[in-house]
């Protein structure tokens, strides 16, 4: 059971939106650390997509955005597209484990 | 542009070690200005960190598998390196190492490629 806790899965059609919850605890996100995203297409390695809670890598689409309150986290992704189809997993850091931990991952299914 | 890539063994015999090593190009595990991460992922399943070695060799585990778990550098070949003992067939999956920028702690960019293990006789 993962630390960070995601939905298995969400799905939506070409061109709509689609949001992925990402929820924590205070001893990670609710005690003000970053929390990154990351994208991994089928048979890849992760990449990462958001970092620093809301920040985009350069060549990451303005599709790609995300938020952080509390002790939760959000990534949206707007005007769906089939090669959006992919695992995305959140990311902080948990002071009561002293390392980094993950969400358990989100399936997207582009309709 | 730093680019990783794994490399070791595919197949590690139950109770045996797992050592997997981490090249770096692009760029130099010396600089200092990085920590050097190991992340697996069983089949199917999401993503565990393992751990994390800086230049000097300080490292940092995840608590489950910290009594299993050696994370070196090796600087003059641009390398770091990880051993995992007694493994069972628990410990398989994908292994990846990725870089950890010390501007950005915890976040992690690039992953290598990532190698698949499997532990079975």
């Amino acid at each position: 059971q993962s630390v960070l806790t995601q939905p298995p899965s969400v799905s939506g059609a070409p061109g709509q939106r689609v949001t992925i919850s990402c929820a924590g605890s205070p001893s990670n996100i609710g005690a003000g650390y970053d929390v990154n995203w990351y994208q991994q297409l089928p048979e890849t390695a992760p990449k990462l997509l958001i970092f620093g809670n809301t920040n985009r890598p350069s060549g990451v689409p303005d599709r790609f955005s995300a938020s952080k309150s509390g002790t939760s986290a959000s990534l949206a992704i707007t005007g769906l597209q089939a090669d959006d189809e992919a695992d995305y997993y959140c990311q902080s850091y948990d002071i009561s484990l002293s390392g980094s931990i993950f969400g358990g991952g989100t399936k997207l299914t582009v309709l | 542009q730093v680019q990783l890539r794994e490399s070791g063994p595919g197949l590690v015999k139950p109770s045996q070690t797992l050592s997997l090593t981490c090249t770096v190009s692009g760029g130099s595990i010396s600089s200092g200005t990085d920590y050097w991460s190991w992340i697996r992922q069983p089949a199917g399943k999401g993503l565990d960190w393992i751990g994390r070695v800086y230049t000097s060799g300080n490292t940092n585990y995840n608590p489950s598998l910290k009594s299993r778990v050696t994370i070196s550098v090796d600087t003059s070949k641009n390398q770091f390196s990880l051993k995992l003992i007694s493994v069972t067939a628990s410990d398989t999956a994908i292994y990846y190492c990725a870089r950890e920028p010390m501007v950005a702690p915890w976040r992690f960019d690039p992953w290598g490629r990532g190698t698949r293990v499997t532990v079975s006789s």
